[in-house]
């Protein structure tokens, strides 16, 4: 089965801090991902890459950078970690296709005080 | 109108019942399409794929109907451990990328 492995599941920072959240899979999938979660409003799309040096932008990327320097991992940071930005972050994987669906992390649940 | 659409309930259904939650989706050329299950503060799982000829896998079947642009998940003989948010995914495949968008989730409640 495919692990994406999150580095951390609850994270407290404070505001103005930068942040970064790490996500590492073990399947050799060439797509990543990074998803904020929020009641109310589902899963939005930050960032994905579809190859190693390769970035693109989703649908909520302000505030936030990634880095995918090994095809195992994308790293999510946050520059200037805001109150807002209280979250949970899912970052999932896929083929290249999608067409075997995505497999998430656990999620890193972050507080930002 | 909103790209993924779902009802987000909460549906209460009592255990042995059967449940169907549907997921409309607005552009017609999306091409791929999945359920999800999340439970609560876990993160989203995938259930199972939707094919346009429907698909079952045990108690669930999934289909697909691209003329009214909605997918459909049909749960029979409710469970407890059924109890979760279940989500939908469309894929739409534009100039070398895919656009993945995810309903906001149904939550369904099975009761004793």
């Amino acid at each position: 089965d495919v692990k994406v492995t999150q580095s951390s599941r609850y994270l407290v920072k404070r505001t103005g801090e930068k942040v970064f959240l790490e996500c590492v899979q073990d399947m050799d999938h060439e797509n990543m991902f990074w998803y904020r979660q929020d009641p109310g409003l589902g899963l939005r799309l930050i960032y994905f890459s579809y190859d190693v040096k390769m970035k693109e932008k989703g649908d909520i990327p302000e505030g936030y950078s990634v880095s995918r320097e090994k095809k195992e991992r994308f790293s999510l940071i946050l520059e200037s970690a805001s109150t807002n930005q209280t979250s949970m972050y899912l970052c999932a994987s896929s083929s290249p296709a999608g067409d075997y669906g995505y497999t998430f992390g656990s999620g890193t649940r972050l507080t930002v005080v | 109108r909103k790209e993924v659409e779902q009802d987000p309930g909460p549906f209460n259904v009592p255990e042995g019942a059967t449940v169907a939650f549907n997921c409309t989706y607005s552009n017609s050329a999306s091409q791929s399409f999945f359920w999800y299950r999340q439970d609560c503060r876990k993160e989203p799982k995938l259930l199972m794929s939707v094919y346009s000829s429907g698909n079952e896998d045990g108690r669930f079947t999934a289909q697909l109907n691209r003329a009214s642009q909605y997918i459909s998940l049909l749960i029979r003989d409710s469970k407890l451990s059924d109890s979760a948010t279940y989500l939908c995914v469309v894929i739409l495949y534009s100039g070398g990328y895919q656009k993945v968008t995810f309903g906001t989730g149904t939550k369904l409640q099975v009761i004793p």
